[in-house]
């Protein structure tokens, strides 16, 4: 999800059900993407990364999906536990301007025991 | 050792302090950056090294001023800051930055300016 202004666009789910979060990415020449989870008070944790040749990749319990067509990535978590409970942010690298990352706006995820 | 270390965890100064954020890595890697993040929002890159060199300014003001002694250290000396610099500031490394890897984040220094 995307977010406006200073509210953070938020999910909320029972602990167990599967979490779907979801980022519009904003330049076709990205060729790399990485999903982040940020807990209150620590710097961002990396989950699972995707290249640009491929439209999917699965960790422990974690996927992430490509759509370069309408450039689009979800992080899929499956059987979502509390300590899942933190903001999300996708990241993208745009093809030949070095390391930079650009992050989304990031999705607070909130999982109910 | 996949850790980025970040002192202080906390720093309080005034307008006209001279402070500096201190950032280290041991894993060999060769591209470390700073961020600044405010509350709710996703961090913002500050800087990039690439081998010890600068390689990537966002235009940052004067009063941060990177430094990187050698390839396990990266340092942000702060200098006549304002209020609306307090904010945390997250440190990061990856294996290169000529291709895209994952970036290990520090867990960060929150920042308040007085």
């Amino acid at each position: 999800g995307e977010s406006v202004g200073l509210h953070l666009p938020t999910l909320s789910v029972q602990e167990g059900d599967n979490s779907i979060i979801n980022c519009a990415y904003s330049n076709s020449a990205s060729d790399y993407f990485i999903w982040y989870k940020q807990e209150s008070g620590k710097g961002p944790q990396f989950i699972i990364d995707i290249r640009s040749n491929m439209d999917k990749r699965q960790g422990q319990r974690v996927t992430v999906l490509l759509n370069k067509t309408v450039k689009h990535l979800s992080l899929q978590i499956a059987a979502t536990q509390p300590g899942d409970s933190a903001v999300y942010f996708c990241a993208e690298n745009i093809y030949n301007q070095g390391g930079k990352l650009i992050f989304g706006q990031g999705t607070e995820l909130s999982v109910k025991p | 050792d996949t850790e980025v270390t970040q002192t202080p965890k906390h720093l309080v100064m005034g307008m006209t302090n001279k402070k500096s954020l201190k950032c280290e890595q041991h894993m060999g890697h060769r591209a470390m950056y700073w961020y600044k993040q405010k509350a709710k929002k996703p961090p913002e890159l500050m800087f990039v090294y690439s081998y010890e060199k600068l390689s990537i300014n966002e235009s940052v003001p004067s009063r941060f001023s990177p430094e990187c002694p050698n390839s396990s250290l990266l340092n942000l000396h702060l200098h006549a800051l304002q209020p609306e610099d307090s904010a945390l500031y997250l440190c990061a490394s990856s294996q290169d930055e000529g291709t895209p890897y994952e970036q290990y984040f520090g867990p960060g220094t929150r920042l308040t300016v007085t």
